[in-house]
């Protein structure tokens, strides 16, 4: 079946840059997307189509692709954007999603 | 507001059958795919069913297969998830969720209800 991995977690400072990798077999190839979820809330969406972002999402958020690896960045990152973010794709008929990566802003 | 909210967790014992509903509103229903995706305590995301709008498509995750059935009844803005032969494992948050076939990937979650399977 297919996988996505994803690194455990991640740790940035304030303002800074976060990266999220998300790497599975041929991802260049689909269209994965980002979703960040808080502690005792529902997943929300913030990047689909590999780098396009819905509306009410700030622009800090942004997503690339490259050969078999996507990845999240965060740029200028705030204290609210600590959270777990997922990447997930579509493969032979299932949803596929990434374990998650948790963010840690310190 | 587009909206999906469901209903009908609770406590159930291993073996057990429990009727998960999703109403939906301030969308055209039978306009969109729908999943269902759960979430373990402390666990990850994972995906356990899609269906199509018209029910002409149905997939399932290979943990679930054979037991759990979806289904929609568009005239009611409603998706079901009938879960049979319950699982310690099964224990989850579960959500519904619209897909967005266009792109592969959901953009409305429903807040969850929660199964738990204990005797």
């Amino acid at each position: 079946s297919y996988e996505l991995t994803q690194p455990p977690s991640v740790s940035v400072s304030p303002g800074q840059t976060a990266s999220i990798t998300c790497s599975g077999h041929k991802l260049g190839d689909k269209y994965p997307s980002w979703y960040q979820q808080k502690p005792g809330q529902s997943p929300v969406l913030v990047i689909y189509h590999d780098d396009k972002r819905p509306s009410g999402i700030p622009e800090r958020f942004s997503g690339s692709k490259s050969g078999s690896t996507a990845t999240l960045t965060i740029s200028g990152t705030q204290a609210m954007d600590e959270a777990d973010y997922y990447c997930q794709a579509w493969d032979s008929s299932t949803v596929v999603f990434g374990g998650g990566t948790k963010l840690t802003v310190l | 507001e587009v909206q999906l909210v469901e209903s009908g967790g609770g406590l159930v014992q291993p073996g057990g059958s429990l009727r998960l509903s999703c109403a939906a509103s301030e969308f055209t229903f039978n306009s969109y795919g729908m999943d269902w995706v759960r979430q373990a305590p402390g666990k990850g995301l994972e995906w356990i069913s899609y269906i199509s709008i018209d029910s002409s498509t149905i997939y399932y995750a290979g943990s679930v297969k054979g037991r759990f059935t979806i289904s929609r009844d568009n005239a009611k803005n409603s998706l079901y998830l009938q879960m049979r032969s319950l699982r310690a494992e099964d224990t989850a948050v579960y959500y519904c969720a619209r897909w967005v076939g266009d792109y592969y990937y959901i953009d409305v979650w429903g807040k969850g209800t929660t199964v738990t399977v204990s005797s």
